[in-house]
């Protein structure tokens, strides 16, 4: 399996523009993490799907942000519009829970930049 | 509320051992787990303890105290690629909250 997958790797976006990030997760895993890093706030749950439906949306910032997962193989995360403070790197994980030990896989990241 | 608390730096030599502590103070407890993530990378897991004493994969131990809220990784025989930063997190089922993270400087 290829592991998660997100595209963009980079944005550089100017503020008010909408920026949508995108993930595949790996293949069979029914979980779906959204989290941001940064150096201020550290690894932050935005928000986490099961079977494609949102379980928790308590770490998503604000209504500029929101996120779908159309099917078990796509993710998105929008913000519109987006503003310099939602400069970070934004990973997307999954994970099957099979074994119980809840270990999520990440994805590469896609570092966005607002101007 | 949710909190947890790990030191930001740790120096050590090639070869030793090092423990990196994490206090937690949260409600519904599942257990914790421990990530790596080295700069520019994506964290990636390490260990997850449920229940209290000691877990051992290879040169690395995680160990849960449910009691006191307290948890840690011990690496041993550190090596040079062990310098990364090392992010202690509790689980509530899936909802995951990380610790800030400890900076592991490994030197020669």
């Amino acid at each position: 399996d290829a592991g998660v997958i997100q595209s963009p790797r980079h944005e550089v976006t100017e503020m008010g523009q909408e920026v949508t990030l995108r993930c595949k997760p790996i293949s069979g895993h029914d979980y779906l993490f959204w989290y941001r890093q940064t150096m201020m706030r550290g690894l932050e749950l935005l928000i986490y799907f099961n079977n494609n439906v949102p379980i928790d949306d308590s770490g998503m910032p604000e209504d500029r942000f929101s996120a779908k997962m159309p099917n078990a193989s796509f993710s998105t995360l929008k913000i519109q519009p987006s503003e310099p403070r939602d400069s970070a790197v934004y990973f997307c994980a999954s994970s099957s829970n099979r074994d119980g030990s809840y270990e999520q896989y990440f994805g590469p990241g896609t570092r966005l930049t607002v101007t | 509320g949710q909190s947890l608390e790990q030191p930001s730096e740790v120096t050590a030599v090639e070869g030793a051992i090092v423990q990196i502590n994490c206090t937690y103070q949260t409600s519904g407890f599942y257990g914790l787990s421990w990530y790596q993530q080295h700069d520019g990378g994506a964290p990636t897991f390490l260990s997850y303890n449920a229940l209290d004493g000691l877990e051992e994969t290879g040169r690395f131990s995680s160990f849960l105290s449910r009691s006191d809220s307290y948890g840690y990784l011990l690496l041993q025989e550190l090596q040079m690629k062990d310098s990364a930063s090392y992010f202690c997190a509790v689980m509530a089922g899936f909802k995951t909250i990380f610790g800030a993270g400890t900076r592991l400087f490994v030197k020669a």
